[in-house]
């Protein structure tokens, strides 16, 4: 079975610095899609960056970018020019394939610190 | 605004009630997916819809249901509860665009009392 882990239940970072969280993943699939989702404390789930396994760069959207290590299974999440926005839950999560069910890490809580 | 709508955003009800959540997806999705979040179990998975056949099942209790309309809405069904069905429940659609989207609506609060 898929599952997926995020060993930082809690981080902080000061405003305007850079921080990473970490995911990592399982799966037997060579194709399948990854994702971050920001919860805010309004409660939203937003996604915030998405990447297909089978490419080979890795998914950029604006201060926010992902390192995706194929082969070791782990798909970070690359923070910059940390705004007090940011603060929220974010979630690491996997999908085997099209219109499949998405499974999700524990989440990861960031602070940003003024 | 995700488009997705639920309602009602909360509900407070007593144990051994029945309540329905209900869920439109944005318009031209035809999944539906549900999903419980409580503090301990992180987002589980409960079921998916695709144009009104169930597709997918996940962690639902056979006291839960639901199901998909011809128009597209979804129901959760949620009978005989329990204090530990207090949850945020939420509902999603997805659409491809030569990529995968996956759009939440802003949830349903449950507090069983």
């Amino acid at each position: 079975a898929q599952t997926v882990t995020q060993s930082q239940p809690e981080m902080s970072v000061q405003e305007a610095e850079t921080v990473t969280l970490s995911c990592t993943y399982d799966t037997s699939e060579s194709d399948y899609y990854l994702f971050w989702y920001k919860q805010p404390p309004s409660r939203q789930m937003i996604l915030v960056i998405r990447q297909e396994a089978y490419k080979q760069q890795n998914a950029t959207e604006n201060r926010f970018s992902v390192n995706f290590q194929k082969a070791a299974k782990s798909f970070s999440l690359k923070i910059s020019d940390s705004q007090l926005g940011d603060a929220a839950m974010y979630f690491c999560a996997y999908r085997r394939g099209r219109d499949d069910k998405i499974i999700f890490g524990k989440g990861t809580r960031l602070h940003i610190l003024p | 605004d995700s488009g997705v709508t639920q309602t009602p955003k909360h509900l407070i009800t007593a144990t051994g009630q029945r309540v329905t959540l209900r869920c439109s997806p944005r318009s031209g999705d035809l999944s539906v997916y549900w999903y419980q979040q409580s503090l301990d179990q992180g987002l589980q998975f409960l079921i998916q819809y695709y144009n009104g056949e169930e597709r997918a099942k996940g962690n639902i209790l056979e006291r839960f249901s639901a199901q998909q309309f011809p128009d597209l809405h979804s129901e959760l069904n949620l009978s005989s509860l329990e204090l530990g069905d207090s949850a945020l429940y939420f509902c999603a659609s997805s659409v491809w665009d030569g990529g995968e989207k996956l759009f939440f609506g802003s949830g349903t609060q449950l507090s069983v009392l």
